[in-house]
């Protein structure tokens, strides 16, 4: 079946810094991967959608330039949390489209934590 | 763009005892409604999924109807075991695959 990583699981950050998670999709190619991010206790919110080759499209509220998206190949897309605050603590998770325009395969999530 | 709604947020059930999660959704356009179940800390996992082109589908113990014209779903689980408690997301999507989901229902299976 089809396969996404993250990396890292899990990383702890000093208020101001940025932060780069990674997505990978390890045995398809993904033309178009998701980033959802999910507090406690809450639904997964799409932050933006990732097309290869092409800029983020980012939904509405989730400010572009404080999460840069970059989709440079098939199999991988990145997420940085630029200038991260303890308001950006929380569950990050990426998702690859599939063979198929309905399938959705999610990687194993991210938690972030600034401090 | 898509809302959707989900009942009730919680629910607690004996075990053996049907469990029924209703989702209610905006955009007629919708064509894609999966279910995920998900553990703490984890990812969600998809469970069963329905198209538009279809009423009802089951798994085992596990089923989905869908009401297009009422533009409501519903996720059916019978016979319910402990390992079911975890947090149902019920979501909507047109076909390239943006997904808009519900709130969440957390489920208790209380042996």
């Amino acid at each position: 079946g089809a396969v996404v990583s993250q990396h890292p699981s899990w990383v702890i950050c000093k208020s101001g810094t940025s932060v780069k998670i990674e997505c990978r999709s390890l045995d398809f190619q993904a033309t178009t991967m998701f980033w959802y991010r999910q507090f406690p206790k809450q639904s997964l919110m799409l932050m933006a959608t990732s097309n290869e080759g092409s800029k983020a499209t980012y939904e509405q509220g989730v400010e572009k330039d404080k999460f840069l998206i970059n989709h440079a190949s098939l199999t991988l897309s990145t997420l940085t949390v630029t200038s991260a605050h303890p308001e950006d603590s929380s569950f990050y998770i990426c998702s690859a489209g599939g063979r198929s325009s309905y399938e959705q395969y999610f990687g194993p999530g991210t938690r972030l934590t600034v401090t | 763009g898509e809302n959707v709604e989900q009942h009730p947020s919680t629910l607690s059930v004996q075990e053996g005892d049907s469990a029924v999660i209703k989702c209610t959704y905006s955009d007629s356009a919708s064509n894609y409604f999966p279910w995920y179940k998900q553990e703490l800390g984890k990812r969600p996992q998809l469970i069963i999924d329905i198209r538009s082109n279809v009423g009802e589908k089951k798994d085992q113990r596990i089923a989905v109807t869908l009401n297009k014209t009422a533009k409501h779903f519903s996720l059916h689980i019978t016979e319910t075991q402990p390992e079911d408690s975890a947090v149902y997301f019920c979501a909507a999507s047109l076909s390239w695959g943006k997904l808009q989901f519900g709130a969440g229902t957390q489920v208790v299976v209380t042996p």
